[in-house]
């Protein structure tokens, strides 16, 4: 069966450092993979989405990034935070069809 | 402008009651799901439906989408406190073609009291 990993669960971190938050994805190959981020336990803001290694696209505009270097691999990035990057971030995964696969979500607080 | 509105926003009833929620759009979608998400947590998928008129039943749960394939509803029957949670509905393929990205509604947050 498939599972989905983020690491870490909770980050505290102060404006203008980076960022890096990890997913991974086990038992299936050539996922989509996405990035999103919640505000306020409501509903699911699309950050950058992936198709295949290397291959990202980005939605916002806005201060982060997001890099694919293996198969099931996706790093959300950031080199200066700022307070309004404060959130609930989830990574997920589909296998194209019929619905994505959320992973237990980082919840990130910038000082 | 939201591409897919859900009603109600909130929604705080007793444990037995009946329940709609519903999820509206303009544009039509290749499909649409509908999660589940538990404070801290992410979301889990309830089901997908992707063919106008469709229902699908999960124990208590009733989903339908639309003739159009612009709109679904959630029905829960005899709503229990562990239905307490936020309702996403989410649509694929807005306009008819399917990217695979999702397009999210608000949410409508459940509480069932005991």
């Amino acid at each position: 069966s498939q599972t989905i990993h983020q690491w870490p669960a909770t980050l505290v971190q102060p404006v203008g450092s980076p960022l890096s938050l990890e997913c991974t994805v086990e038992g299936t190959s050539n996922p989509n993979l996405y990035w999103y981020r919640q505000a306020a336990g409501r509903g699911l803001q699309l950050l950058f989405y992936s198709v295949g290694i290397g291959q990202i696209s980005s939605e916002v505009p806005q201060n982060l990034s997001a890099s694919r270097p293996q198969d099931r691999q996706f790093i959300l990035s950031s080199k200066k935070l700022l307070l309004s990057d404060s959130g609930f971030y989830l990574c997920a995964w589909s296998g194209g069809t019929g619905g994505e696969y959320f992973g237990p979500g980082t919840r990130l607080t910038v000082t | 402008t939201q591409l897919l509105e859900q009603s109600p926003q909130f929604l705080s009833i007793q444990e037995g009651e009946n329940l709609t929620v519903y999820c509206n759009s303009s544009s039509v979608f290749s499909s649409l799901q509908w999660y589940r998400q538990e404070p801290g947590e992410g979301p889990v998928l309830l089901v997908t439906v992707v063919t106008g008129g469709e229902v699908k039943k999960l124990k208590r749960l009733t989903f339908q989408f639309g003739d159009a394939r612009k709109d679904s509803s959630l029905h829960i029957t005899a709503a229990q406190p562990g239905d307490t949670g936020l309702y996403l509905c989410a649509g694929d393929g807005a306009g008819g073609t399917s990217y695979g990205k999702l397009t999210f509604g608000q949410g409508t947050i459940l509480t069932v009291h005991p």
